[in-house]
């Protein structure tokens, strides 16, 4: 079925470097993507919603300039952390709507880790 | 402050037993989904309940919806040590796909 990846599963980074993380939806197109954020033992938190051929829609409290989202095509969409510290270590997990349905299918998500 | 609550936060049960997990929302939704996820993984998506269903049911799975007390149950019966993970709510107020709003989460130990 169809399923959505993501690259790099980890990452360790020192602080101040820029990371991109790669969301693929592998056998489905996808106009819209979402990207969480995920603190140990907490809940997702919806970061933005990336949408292809646009800009992408940030919720409130994201930093546009340091959560660049680009998607694309119709297939990848790309979360990059710039001048990344210590407190955005976190698990970052994408989605892409299941098409057909009113769900979601997640990517397996990407541990940063921030030095 | 996020959409959902759920209770408990933790549960450990034995193999066999039922496990019974809660949510609690805030706004009118469209419809309710319960996903999974195993420690450091993605999610997966177990059942969805619209807002004008009251009960459904998926193999060992059984979700109810509330909405006029705006909470939901996830029943998980005979449980196995497999099912061990974390289980989150998440409504979607639109209904096409797109926002999720999530629950805390409940992390489900199942022990042999």
């Amino acid at each position: 079925g169809a399923v959505v990846s993501q690259h790099p599963s980890r990452v360790i980074c020192k602080s101040g470097t820029s990371v991109k993380i790669e969301c693929r939806s592998l056998d489905f197109q996808a106009t819209t993507m979402f990207w969480y954020r995920q603190f140990p033992k907490q809940s997702l938190m919806l970061m933005a919603t990336s949408n292809e051929g646009s800009k992408a829609t940030y919720e409130q409290g994201v930093e546009k300039d340091k959560f660049l989202i680009n998607h694309a095509s119709l297939t990848l969409s790309t979360l990059t952390v710039t001048s990344a510290h210590p407190e955005d270590s976190s698990f970052y997990i994408c989605s892409g709507p299941r098409p057909s349905t009113d769900t979601q299918y997640f990517g397996p998500g990407t541990r940063l880790t921030v030095l | 402050s996020q959409q959902g609550e759920e209770d408990p936060q933790a549960l450990s049960i034995q193999e066999g037993e039922n496990a019974t997990m809660n949510c609690s929302y805030k706004t009118s939704i469209n419809n309710l989904q319960w996903y999974r996820q195993n420690s450091g993984r993605g999610l997966v998506h177990l059942i969805l309940i619209r807002s004008n269903e009251r009960e459904k049911h998926s193999g060992r799975l059984r979700v109810t919806l509330d909405t006029s007390k705006k909470s939901s149950s996830l029943l998980i019966t005979a449980s196995r040590a497999a099912d061990t993970a974390s289980y989150f709510c998440a409504t979607d107020i639109t209904g096409t796909a797109s926002k999720l709003t999530f629950g805390t989460g409940t992390r489900l130990q199942v022990t042999l």
